[in-house]
């Protein structure tokens, strides 16, 4: 019950558009949602993250939302740049580990 | 800022080879991961260790797999008998003890031959 399920594989939007990526995990323990974006042969650096006693959290371009009840989170960029342009993880923590979603490529065309 | 280092960069083994990656965690924080990532796949959790001992594990974490702090300052993965699939970006990560968020080292490669 520890995987993440991660939609879409890949976006593309246009420079402006708005980006929306959805998460769905199974653990009920999970309490710490952090959201990652990788460049190609880069480390993953955080981006934005949301404890569970929190429904929202926005900081400028980026908000996350949680439902823990139906134990959904999603990750919303406002505006889109090139810059954007990366691989986007979710990923939960229970206990130690971070358990990753399987990665959204998006792509922001200009 | 601070930020965790990884070295080497880049690792070229032969298969059955050892190999140790080596990391250099942020220096007040005690909790310290491996994480590795098979090229366009996800990033995987292989170990967590706190206060020199391992506290978590996963399956991939089998025999061949160890992790040691060596000094106050290392913490190293190793692995005793590489195999082909072995082959992935390894990212050591550290956490303080208040606080959750992990920081990643900028990975090393392993290419196993």
């Amino acid at each position: 019950g520890e995987n993440v399920e991660q939609h879409p594989s890949t976006l593309s939007v246009q420079e402006g558009d708005s980006a929306v990526i959805k998460c769905t995990y199974s653990d009920s323990a999970s309490n710490y949602f952090p959201w990652y974006k990788q460049e190609l042969g880069k480390r993953p650096q955080l981006i934005i993250d949301i404890r569970s006693n929190v429904g929202e959290k926005k900081d400028q371009r980026i908000a996350v939302t949680l439902n823990k009840t139906a134990k959904h989170f999603s990750l919303h960029i406002t505006e889109t740049q090139p810059e954007d342009s990366a691989v986007y993880f979710c990923a939960h923590r229970g206990f130690q580990k971070l358990v990753f979603g399987t990665g959204t490529r998006l792509l922001v065309s200009p | 800022e601070p930020e965790v280092t990884q070295t080497p960069s880049h690792q070229v083994t032969q298969m059955g080879q050892e190999v140790i990656l080596r990391c250099v965690p942020i220096s007040n924080h005690l909790y310290f991961y491996w994480y590795r990532q098979i090229l366009g796949q996800k990033v995987e959790f292989l170990v967590s260790f706190y206060n020199n001992e391992i506290s978590e594990k996963s399956e991939i974490f089998d025999d061949q797999f160890s992790v040691e702090r060596p000094d106050g300052s290392n913490f190293t993965l190793k692995i005793r008998s590489t195999k082909l699939e072995d082959s992935a970006m390894y990212f050591c990560a550290s956490r303080v003890t208040s606080g959750n968020e992990q920081f990643f080292g900028p990975g090393t490669r392993l290419t196993v031959l």
